[in-house]
């Protein structure tokens, strides 16, 4: 399997702009999370599905952000507008459910100018 | 809630000296325990994890980790580093009851020649 295949690698954007982000989990997986790292706040996670359903979008810091699963090997993670503030690395990562290890994907880049 | 504290933000080991690193969680039950490695630029990789049974666990990359009850404890130890160790390294918790992981701060690792 091809791991976690996160898109694009790197994004930079105008403050304003929608921005998508989008994850392939591993074939098979049926829980998926969405995590943005930062310097300042560690690992956070925004949202996670399981089955396509999500469970828990808590960590989502605004009505601008918005994440869906269409189907078991798809999901994006939309902000609509961007702000600087945004900009961070997005993290997409799947587990074959609850109690097994998460494995992730390189991240997004985001860069919010 | 579970939670994981990582005291170390930042430690510095000479090549070929042993490393430790420490991991402290909170949860009321078993937990399930990972420990995971992000080289700079990249995603996180799982190096160990603890559900069961014997409580010293041994991981790729030559790591172990010894869960201790009685301390709250997960440490991560290595006897002999080599430089490409140097990364930022993240305990991680789950529960029985959740399919979210909470992670630590994170501790960076520095290998001086």
């Amino acid at each position: 399997d091809a791991g976690v295949i996160q898109s694009p690698r790197h994004e930079v954007t105008e403050m304003g702009q929608e921005v998508t982000l989008r994850c392939k989990p591993i074939s098979g997986h049926n829980s998926l999370f969405w995590y943005r790292q930062t310097m300042m706040r560690g690992l956070e996670l925004l949202i996670y599905f399981n089955n396509n359903v999500p469970i828990d979008d808590s960590g989502m810091p605004e009505d601008r952000f918005s994440a869906k699963m269409p189907n078991a090997s798809f999901s994006t993670l939309k902000i609509q507008p961007s702000e600087p503030r945004d900009s961070a690395v997005y993290f997409c990562a799947s587990s074959a459910g609850p109690n097994t290890e998460a494995f992730f994907g390189q991240g997004t880049r985001l860069t919010v100018v | 809630a579970q939670s994981v504290t990582q005291p170390d933000i930042h430690i510095t080991v000479s090549e070929g000296a042993s490393l430790e690193l420490r991991c402290n969680y909170s949860y009321g039950a078993t937990p399930y325990l990972f420990w995971y490695v992000q080289s700079p630029g990249q995603g996180l990789q799982l190096l160990l994890k603890y559900f069961s049974g014997d409580t010293l666990v041994q991981g790729i990359k030559g790591f172990e980790a010894e869960f201790k009850r009685s301390q709250s404890s997960f440490n991560l130890r290595k006897p002999s580093v080599h430089w490409s160790d140097a990364a930022e390294y993240f305990c991680a918790v789950g529960t029985t009851n959740d399919y979210k992981l909470s992670f630590g701060a994170g501790t960076t690792v520095t290998v001086r020649a």
